[in-house]
């Protein structure tokens, strides 16, 4: 079963702004990993941020985890029309099992 | 970096006939590969674990019977739709274990593009 949920379902804003997406899970995890999905294609890894991690960066990218509250952020600074596609949350358990959130479709209007 | 091809990208078929879908590791060998299966506007459902050289992990509701998966090498896993039912349509996405994540150098799982299937 999904253990993620992620809110909001669905975030447009304007180029340049912010994007914050959270994520929320049930059980104890190795990692948390956030992917995203351009409309009718594959996945592809953005960021991984271990259980004992609080926070990581990678470029415009920022995520957040609290394992007491179970969740984790996402975000996206100065975003681009580019950057428009769906994004989703997975926690990583046993044996490399990943079980996603429902995703957050973003659209960033030029 | 590690890369996963998917084969066929979409595929049309008549009600009744089987679909295989190819899932290959490029560049490196995958012991383990994972198969999903996506809805329009819904997240990625986990529908089995494809082991080399031994049988399929199903998860709980998948019809092993009706999805068949062979991993008969390292670097090829196949999803068999067989007897596809319009209600079969859907994308179906496999992954391996084969990348790296930039910060930690953790393995991560590399997606393939995805196999639109559609039934008719």
């Amino acid at each position: 079963s999904q253990q993620g949920e992620e809110d909001p379902q669905a975030l447009s804003i304007q180029e340049g702004e912010n994007a914050t997406m959270n994520c929320s899970y049930k059980t104890s995890i190795n990692n948390l990993q956030w992917y995203r999905q351009n409309s009718g294609r594959g996945l592809v890894h953005l960021i991984l941020i271990r259980s004992n991690e609080r926070e990581k960066h990678s470029g415009r990218l920022r995520v957040t985890l609290d394992t007491s509250k179970k969740s984790s952020s996402l975000l996206i600074t100065a975003s681009r029309a580019a950057d428009t596609a769906s994004y989703f949350c997975a926690t990583e358990t046993s044996g490399s099992r990943l079980t996603f959130g429902e995703g957050t479709q973003l659209t960033v209007n030029p | 970096g590690a890369v996963v091809s998917q084969h066929p990208s979409w595929v049309i078929c008549k009600s009744g006939t089987s679909v295989k879908i190819e899932c290959r590791s490029l560049d490196f060998q995958a012991t383990t590969m994972f198969w999903y299966r996506q809805f329009p506007k819904q997240s990625l459902m986990l529908m089995a674990t494809s082991n080399e050289g031994s049988k399929a992990t199903y998860e709980q509701g998948v019809e092993k019977d009706k999805f068949l998966i062979n991993h008969a090498s390292l670097t090829l896993s196949t999803l068999t739709v067989t007897s596809a039912h319009p209600e079969d349509s859907s994308f179906y996405i496999c992954s391996a274990r084969g990348g790296s994540d930039t910060h930690s150098g953790a393995n991560v799982l590399t997606f393939g593009a995805g196999s639109r299937l559609t039934v008719l």
